[in-house]
């Protein structure tokens, strides 16, 4: 498809598990994003890349999160040890160029994985 | 600071009402997007707007961009529960995006 996508679609785990969550963006596109949606609230900023690079790693929560990407492709975001209240929808997003030019490009955004954590 | 707010956080309106939705910021910011998220799905953009006082218009919504381009405003004209879902503001940062804090619609038949 040439949309964005993640797998997996939902995720139940126990309390101290880890998990690895998986952003498959449009192709040709530099930029890619990740967000945490927590049930009946807005978008939280978590991480961006540029390429393979994250300028700045300090919106991810804790040190239990961690996201790379490679290839200028796929990227995937880790929780490590996780939490009840990491439970949330997590939504990747890719875009053409970066944030920060005078106009924002669009992000296109996947359907976003739903965890829950017992 | 580069916080968005929006206001009203929630709005329940029935079907032909207009409405406002408000998105401010204390700082300035070159450029405002408005994206709206229907449930299971993720945000998709609605409009771009880049020009102190810019006003664009799509179909019967209308966004507004401030003359400080500090605030923006989305008008919808004779709402429909078609137009039911959150409505966010969101902006670019130093290596990030900040979305505002949304506001969840509800149009009832």
């Amino acid at each position: 498809g040439a949309g964005v996508s993640q797998s997996p679609s939902n995720k139940v785990t126990e309390k101290g598990k880890d998990v690895e969550l998986r952003c498959d963006p449009i192709s040709g596109h530099t930029a890619l994003y990740w967000y945490r949606q927590r049930l009946g609230q807005g978008l939280e900023f978590l991480i961006y890349f540029q390429g393979n690079s994250a300028p700045d790693k300090s919106g991810l929560p804790s040190d239990r999160f961690s996201a790379e990407r490679t290839g200028e492709s796929v990227s995937t975001l880790t929780i490590q040890r996780t939490q009840q209240e990491d439970s949330a929808v997590y939504l990747c997003a890719s875009s053409l160029t970066s944030p920060g030019t005078r106009s924002a490009d669009t992000q296109y955004f996947g359907p976003g994985t739903r965890l829950t954590v017992l | 600071t580069q916080l968005l707010e929006q206001s009203p956080q929630f709005l329940s309106i029935q079907e032909g009402e207009n409405l406002t939705v408000y998105c401010n910021s204390s700082s300035v910011f070159s450029s405002l997007q408005w994206y709206r998220q229907e449930p299971g799905e993720g945000p998709v953009l609605l409009v771009t707007v880049v020009t102190g006082g810019e006003v664009k218009k799509l179909k019967r919504l209308t966004f507004q961009f401030g003359d400080a381009r500090k605030d923006s405003s989305l008008h919808i004209t004779a709402a429909q529960p078609g137009d039911t879902g959150l409505y966010l503001c969101g902006r670019s940062g130093t290596y990030k995006y900040i979305f505002g804090t949304g506001t969840r619609l509800k149009v009832l038949a």
